[in-house]
């Protein structure tokens, strides 16, 4: 079973407040990823991590930043936040078996910015 | 790019029906190639995978067959029940890095 957690697991806030939507994991992988989920459901990465110190944006942009100053955590932060940042994030990390990666993924912060 | 296309849904199905959800891909290369499970509520969960060509995973009743000359990883369940009602996301990769690239996702209900 995968040992990676997100809180809040729900937040509700107003526009302009500042956020920061935690991930840790203990299970010492390096790499480390947040997505972001429409209510269509697919999934958009927008920021991953291959190690301390390393963070990248990824394929959707996003107003958001991320941190990795230790192996295990992994925020993400929105300075300011907007309705249309309303979404559910899903943080993620990856663990090598032999030739291939598998992700693990926590349960989500369902975000709702009003 | 590589991509993966699966069937959109929603699909909805009776209790004990079979279960067929379609994926296919587009790599340049030779991916690994999973199912992912999204449960109301929670994150994803493997579901299964398959590393090479004619490779079978399979889990929970759930199986997908490799399918190099057809470049495809279909899902198949023989008898659905309630509890496998949940959204669910074929995805590869190419193994030279560590990205995994999703489909849209497909929404399943299953009727009692």
């Amino acid at each position: 079973e995968a040992d990676i957690y997100q809180t809040p697991r729900y937040l509700v806030i107003g526009t302009g407040k500042k956020i920061t939507l935690e991930c840790s994991q203990t299970m010492g992988h390096d790499k480390m990823y947040w997505y972001q989920q429409d209510p269509g459901m697919e999934l958009h990465l927008i920021h991953y991590s291959y190690g301390v110190n390393s963070t990248e944006k990824g394929d959707l942009s996003s107003e958001s930043t991320v941190s990795r100053i230790r192996t295990e955590h992994f925020p993400l932060t929105l300075e300011s936040a907007r309705p249309s940042h309303t979404s559910q994030y899903l943080c993620a990390s990856t663990d090598r078996k032999g030739n291939y990666n598998e992700q693990f993924f926590g349960p989500g912060t369902r975000l709702t910015v009003l | 790019g590589d991509s993966v296309t699966q069937m959109e849904g929603p699909v909805t199905l009776s209790e004990e029906a079979f279960l067929t959800i379609n994926c296919t891909y587009t790599a340049t290369g030779y991916p690994s190639l999973f199912w992912y499970v999204q449960y109301p509520g929670e994150g994803l969960q493997l579901l299964l995978k398959a590393t090479k060509a004619d490779d079978k995973g399979s889990n929970k009743g759930f199986e997908a067959t490799y399918r190099k000359e057809t470049t495809s990883f279909h899902l198949e369940k023989g008898s659905v029940q309630v509890s496998d009602s949940a959204v669910y996301f074929c995805a590869l990769t190419m193994n030279r890095d560590d990205k995994i690239i999703f489909g849209k996702g497909t929404r399943l209900h299953i009727l009692p």
